[in-house]
């Protein structure tokens, strides 16, 4: 079935390391993302990975998909206070168009 | 700033009545999604059309429906409406019909009272 999990909260001190996991059932993925939604905001693409891949990085954030144990972690290096959002893990399968499944979301809290 | 539009920001109705709310995508997209987010639920797919045609359809109620305009612009019909529908509710815009960057709206959010 459809299924991508995440834990609910996560809490870091400035300037640490923060990483977010997600796990999802459905072999058929074909991407996996991350998007950040920001208080009274939309959501915004960080980043993402095709699913034949295991690692992708950008600037502060890097991706690592285990396709075998279907998890996905996004870590964020020198966590600042503006990362204090919520984080959605989803991913999109084969053949069901451009339809987005997320996880339940991801509280990231940073203290100075 | 995503590049796509929504329209109204906020809406408060009553149950029983009919909303409609719109979205136009980036400039050069093709691809309409619209999402529902609840406190309950969270966030999921309702529909998506591309170039003007159905292309995939998710969770999307009987009293919901939704159209892509011949100038790319959307509109998401919801009537009869329920406390239970009480959302935000986000349109997302791609280039294509299985584009894997899409773009999200700020959002409706819309209170049924």
């Amino acid at each position: 079935g459809e299924d991508v999990e995440q834990s609910l909260f996560l809490s870091v001190r400035e300037g640490d390391s923060s990483v977010i996991n997600c796990t999802y059932t459905d072999s058929s993925s074909t991407y996996l993302y991350w998007y950040k939604q920001e208080p009274g905001a939309g959501l915004q693409l960080l980043t993402y990975i095709f699913s034949n891949m295991d690692m992708k990085q950008d600037q502060r954030l890097t991706v690592l998909l285990n396709k075998k144990d279907k998890h996905l972690s996004l870590r964020i290096a020198d966590t600042q206070t503006g990362d204090s959002a919520i984080y959605f893990c989803a991913e999109t399968l084969y053949n069901q168009g451009g339809k987005l499944i997320f996880g339940q979301g991801t509280e990231l809290s940073v203290k100075p | 700033d995503s590049g796509v539009t929504q329209t109204p920001k906020h809406l408060i109705t009553a149950t029983g009545q009919r909303v409609t709310l719109r979205c136009s995508p980036r400039s050069g997209d093709l691809s309409v999604y619209w999402y529902q987010q609840s406190l309950d639920q969270g966030l999921q797919f309702l529909i998506q059309y591309y170039n003007g045609e159905e292309r995939a359809k998710g969770n999307i109620l009987e009293r919901f429906s939704a159209q892509q305009f011949p100038d790319l612009h959307s509109e998401l019909n919801l009537s009869s409406l329920e406390l239970g529908d009480s959302a935000l509710y986000f349109c997302a815009s791609s280039s294509g019909d299985r584009s894997y960057e899409q773009y999200f709206g700020p959002g409706t959010r819309l209170t049924v009272t």
